[in-house]
């Protein structure tokens, strides 16, 4: 049974901070992983879908790196801002024939002004 | 082009109702999965489907049920509301069936069961 894990639950930096979220994940058999950001009391914001086959994808301050072999993904956030506060979940989607998308706890990020 | 939209975004129940959310995807996206977001289990699968047809379904009892019409939009239902059926309920569109594609979220749906 596949079980997405984030670490740390919380996390709270000053502004300007470089900072990697992690997520692990116990099945290696995977079709992609997807990092998400999500706002109190909102739906969810796609930020980087990494392919299976890939091992990184960036958009501007954001970076999300896959190790499939070793269950592994960061998201590394450059230069923080206070916009930057919100929820950072992962998602894994399974390749076991159902496509089920498999949800990490989150890490609730709090940057500092 | 408008985002995913659910309707109603806030729903107070009582133990016992049921309740109809419905959930419109982006246009030209055909698959529509359902979720279920509480503080103590997270996000939880609850249901995806794919032109009319139910594709996948999570671990969730027989009062959980959905559908899809044939203009995508779908609709989620629980019967005989318990008080741990409060949560967010989150609908996500794509484009198609494929595992390949990226999921777009909805704002959600609030429901409270008093």
């Amino acid at each position: 049974k596949q079980e997405v894990t984030q670490i740390p639950a919380a996390l709270s930096v000053p502004e300007g901070e470089n900072l990697v979220l992690n997520c692990s994940f116990t099945d290696s058999a995977i079709y992609n992983l997807q990092w998400f950001r999500q706002d109190p009391g909102k739906g969810l914001t796609s930020l980087l879908l990494i392919q299976s086959s890939q091992r990184e994808q960036t958009s501007g301050r954001l970076n999300a790196s896959l190790d499939k072999s070793s269950g592994r993904s960061t998201l590394y956030i450059a230069a923080s801002q206070p916009g930057d506060s919100a929820t950072y979940l992962c998602a894994v989607r399974l390749s076991s024939g159902t496509y089920k998308y498999i949800f990490g706890t989150g890490t609730r990020l709090k940057v500092l002004a | 082009k408008a985002g995913v939209t659910q309707t109603p975004r806030y729903l107070i129940k009582t133990r016992g109702q049921q309740v109809t959310l419905s959930c419109s995807p982006i246009s030209g996206h055909r698959s529509v999965s359902w979720y279920q977001q509480t503080p103590g289990q997270g996000l939880q699968f609850l249901f995806e489907y794919f032109s009319e047809t139910q594709r996948n379904k999570g671990n969730f009892p027989g009062r959980f049920s959905g559908r899809q019409f044939s203009n995508s939009r779908s609709e989620m239902n629980v019967s005989t509301l318990e008080l741990g059926d409060s949560a967010l309920y989150l609908c996500a569109s794509s484009l198609a069936f494929l595992p390949t594609d990226t999921q777009y979220f909805g704002p959600g749906t609030r429901l409270t069961v008093l």
